[in-house]
């Protein structure tokens, strides 16, 4: 079985600043992972990925998530946050090959100006 | 291209009560998932189907559970009799075969009073 930790449930940060929302995970197997974000009143987005490949992933809206095996954690950066970057993240990991996703609690990112 | 839908956006019940969600995956995607998000806690996974056949359903709390997908189109949860607990977010998410992306709707919320 696959567990997922966000360490952090809020995160306010100010605009402009850069934030970094942490992931950790354990797992007996290979894993994907993944972050999704949830803006209010709307459904889950893929933010990233991570399959395979190069440790360092980018996704959308600036975001970018390195994987790293040792410490099994996924973190989520972005160098510089928008207002409209307020949202619920949600780290997820599932098995090779995935079939259902295991999420963290999420985590609440609060942008002020 | 259009997005999963899901109806209804909420519902307010009573304990004892019948609710039905229903979920409009993707056009064309074969897999489609149901989740529940209770206040507080992750996201969790509740089953999974391949075309019309349930392929996973571990994550179904109980046999008040009842979900179908009708020709491997639109899927239905129901709930009966409901109880307290079953109050949270319910997402339906669907992906392509061999896909790794699923996309989500925007949830159904459910409240039991």
């Amino acid at each position: 079985a696959q567990s997922v930790t966000q360490l952090d449930s809020q995160v306010p940060v100010f605009e402009e600043a850069p934030v970094e929302l942490r992931c950790n995970y354990s797992s007996s197997v290979s894993v994907y992972l993944f972050w999704y974000v949830q803006y209010p009143n709307q459904g889950l987005q893929l933010l990233l990925k991570y399959l395979s490949g190069s440790t360092l992933v980018k996704g959308i809206n600036g975001f970018e998530a390195e994987f790293n095996k040792s410490q099994t954690s996924f973190h989520l950066r972005k160098p510089s946050v928008h207002i409209s970057d307020t949202a619920e993240y949600f780290c997820a990991v599932s098995p090779f090959p995935p079939p259902a996703l295991n999420f963290g609690k999420g985590t609440s990112l609060l942008v002020t100006p | 291209e259009a997005g999963v839908t899901q109806f209804p956006s909420h519902s307010v019940i009573e304990k004892g009560q019948t609710v039905t969600l229903r979920c409009d995956p993707i056009s064309g995607h074969d897999n489609l998932y149901w989740y529940r998000r209770v206040m507080g806690k992750e996201i969790k996974f509740l089953l999974h189907f391949v075309k019309e056949s349930k392929q996973d359903e571990s994550g179904m709390p109980n046999n008040r559970f009842l979900a179908e997908r009708t020709g491997g189109t639109y899927s239905t949860l129901k709930v009966q009799p409901a109880e307290l607990e079953d109050s949270g977010v319910y997402f339906c998410a669907s992906s392509k075969d061999g896909a790794y992306e699923q996309y989500f709707g925007p949830g159904t919320r459910l409240t039991v009073t």
